[in-house]
């Protein structure tokens, strides 16, 4: 059983268009998060929802608009898709929220946008 | 500069071969992690530390808080640890990553 999954692996669109990206994980964690990981491979954190609740925005354009409606599934909605989104977008989980506790990713979608 | 700095950031070793990479940071934190990210592009926990020493088979990570400081070292290396390795400090509600090493183990 995949323990955090993310769909679809790859996105390809257009400038301006909307898309999503689900992220759903069966551990039971209470925490959940978005990365990006761009061209040159850095990492770097988006968003963090614990419970259903936003713990963390780390100066994220409005565009991006994280969803959980339950606390096993974390969505990401982006709107009018621009070229510098592309990148690779991971979720993750933790049991612990504090300290970020032990990651669990999910394999990543790779956005691609034209 | 960052506040994560990883070195070196590209490393190639010979199968058998002892590896460290090291990892400072420059502020205070309540854990330290280290990543694996596969040439496939998985990524996978390691280890979380805020304190002495790990042991994971084959790995090792260790922390000096005082000195800021953490270093990642791979006994008998072997070509399936070739992939990347990311350290990650979590502080004051943020994770800030290092910018990673690239490790390349050859037969």
């Amino acid at each position: 059983d995949t323990a955090v999954s993310q769909t679809p692996k790859y996105l390809v669109t257009q400038m301006g268009n909307d898309k999503s990206i689900k992220c759903e994980q069966n551990l039971g964690h209470d925490t959940m998060y978005w990365y990006k990981q761009d061209s040159k491979k850095f990492l770097k954190i988006m968003f963090s929802y614990n419970n259903k609740e936003l713990i963390i925005n780390e100066t994220v354009p409005n565009r991006f608009s994280p969803k959980s409606p339950d606390k096993a599934h974390l969505n990401l909605h982006i709107n009018s898709l621009e070229l510098g989104d592309s990148a690779v977008y991971f979720c993750a989980s933790s049991q612990v929220q504090g300290t970020f506790g032990e990651q669990y990713f999910g394999p990543g979608t790779r956005l691609t946008v034209t | 500069k960052n506040e994560v700095e990883q070195s070196p950031q590209n490393l190639t070793a010979q199968e058998g071969e002892f590896i460290t990479i090291n990892c400072s940071y420059s502020v205070g934190i309540s854990a330290l992690h280290w990543l694996q990210q596969h040439p496939g592009g998985g990524i996978v926990s390691l280890f979380m530390l805020s304190s002495g020493k790990k042991k994971h088979g084959r790995l090792i990570a260790t922390i000096n808080i005082q000195e800021k400081h953490s270093s990642l070292h791979i006994t008998a290396s072997h070509p399936r640890d070739s992939a990347v390795y990311i350290c990650a400090v979590a502080s004051y509600g943020k994770l800030t990553f290092g910018q990673g090493t690239i490790l390349t183990v050859h037969p």
